[in-house]
């Protein structure tokens, strides 16, 4: 089945660096995508989504970023912080699709260097 | 916190018993998500109720089942438990019954099969 994957399973910065974090995904009918932050022992936080008629969509600190053309999404964390420090989740949805629910990649871990 | 909270926090059972996850929504959110977290596989969707109704349906094995109550919280039941079923089992809730909404996570519960 069509999935949805990682570039880097493990991301290291320093404090106040900023952090972009890589998904590829492989279904193009995909048409809406969020990012979800886990931290350890905690469920996955919604971050920030985007639908597939925007290239870019900005939040407080983060950015998005989709290039439908390489089917590629990204994460953009500005001045990272220690508080950062968590595996982020790219998901994906096809609306028409006859799975219909979110399939979430493997995850990448950030750690934050003070 | 997400306003979704899951009981117990952790189990832990030994091969072939039955045990019962249980999860309270979102005040207001009347689809409930579950999902299996595990190392290998990620976060894996199991199954979604709306409303008391099976909505959606992922890779939920036949020995797992769910159910949606009246007052919408929600129960997750795995039963001949084997030492593959150790993983963190989710539940998640969204406003509405569309399957790829932006959705709202527990603590997890943390199961342990010996």
């Amino acid at each position: 089945g069509e999935s949805v994957g990682l570039h880097l399973p493990t991301l290291s910065v320093q404090e106040g660096d900023n952090s972009i974090i890589n998904c590829a995904y492989s279904n193009s009918a995909s048409d809406y995508f969020i990012w979800y932050k886990q931290e350890s022992g905690k469920g996955p936080q919604f971050i920030i989504d985007i639908r597939s008629n925007m290239d870019k969509r900005q939040g407080q600190r983060v950015t998005v970023l989709l290039n439908k053309t390489v089917k590629h999404l990204s994460l953009q964390i500005a001045a990272t912080q220690p508080g950062d420090s968590a595996v982020y989740f790219c998901a994906e949805a096809s609306y028409g699709g006859s799975q219909g629910n979110l399939i979430f990649g493997k995850g990448t871990k950030l750690s934050v260097k003070p | 916190d997400s306003g979704v909270t899951q009981t117990p926090k952790h189990l832990i059972t030994a091969t072939g018993q039955r045990v019962t996850l249980r999860c309270s929504p979102r005040s207001g959110d009347l689809s409930v998500y579950w999902y299996q977290q595990s190392l290998d596989q990620g976060l894996q969707f199991l199954i979604q109720y709306y409303n008391g109704e099976e909505r959606a349906k992922g890779n939920i094995l036949e020995r797992f089942s769910a159910q949606q109550f009246p007052d919408l919280h929600s129960e997750l039941n795995l039963s001949s438990l084997e030492l593959g079923d150790s993983a963190l089992y989710f539940c998640a809730s969204s406003a509405s019954r569309a399957t790829n909404e932006k959705l709202f996570f527990g603590s997890g519960t943390q199961l342990s099969v010996l």
